[in-house]
């Protein structure tokens, strides 16, 4: 299995507060994302990163924001929490340049988050 | 709009037999179509994936079948079993987009005995 912890995986919080969720790897890979996944909608990209510092938004990143300051940590952070960011988050790493490339992802456990 | 379209949400198969898994696709530059495996309270697993320059790719018993012209690719599960019941994501990766993937919403596969 992929070295990836996500915590923490369960966090209740209420609306207006901020939220960070951590994504730690120990596998050195250069690429980290952030998704989530809702009913009816599959799993969304959030933000991914391409490297210490440099980040990108994905296709739903209004409300959120990402940093990346070493190699192995990502974090998400929900600025002030809404009842529409109830939802699962899941981290995931890639390293295309580490071998052959199958466009694999791994995925980290999730993190189940509700906003009241 | 969706760039990876899965439009059956379920799927009902006897052990045994074939299942077939569909997926469309609108974005001719995807490099990549990956088939993930996903249980409930757990992360998605990969399950195998296809290079946008092949039609076919097997794994035991998994078969991946892309046709570009029809922009579609298909999964089949021979012989189904009932461990196999899961939601199965279709997903395509991007290298524009950091190799982000898209996925598709999932088709949840039944296997009964």
């Amino acid at each position: 299995d992929a070295g990836i912890t996500q915590s923490p995986r369960h966090k209740v919080t209420e609306t207006g507060t901020p939220v960070t969720l951590r994504c730690h790897q120990t596998e050195n890979h250069r690429y980290m994302y952030w998704y989530r996944q809702d009913p009816g909608h599959g799993l969304r990209l959030i933000h991914y990163s391409y490297g210490v510092k440099d980040t990108d938004k994905g296709e739903v990143s209004d409300g959120y924001s990402v940093s990346r300051s070493k190699t192995e940590d990502f974090l998400l952070t929900l600025e002030s929490a809404t009842s529409s960011q109830t939802s699962v988050y899941f981290c995931a790493i890639s390293d295309p340049s580490g071998g052959p490339n199958t466009g694999e992802l791994f995925f980290g456990e999730g993190s189940r988050l509700t906003v009241l | 709009d969706q760039q990876v379209k899965q439009n059956s949400p379920s799927l009902s198969v006897q052990e045994g037999r074939i299942s077939i898994l569909n997926c469309d696709y609108t974005n001719s530059m995807f490099d990549y179509f990956l088939w993930y495996k996903k249980y409930p309270a757990e992360g998605p697993t990969f399950l195998i994936s296809i290079s946008s320059i092949k039609d076919k790719n097997e794994d035991g018993r998994f078969t991946v079948f892309l046709n570009k012209s029809a922009k579609h690719l298909s999964l089949h599960i021979v012989p189904s079993q009932p461990g196999d019941s899961a939601v199965y994501f279709c997903a395509a990766s991007d290298e524009r987009s950091g190799y982000a993937l898209n996925f598709g919403k999932g088709t949840s596969l039944l296997v009964t005995p």
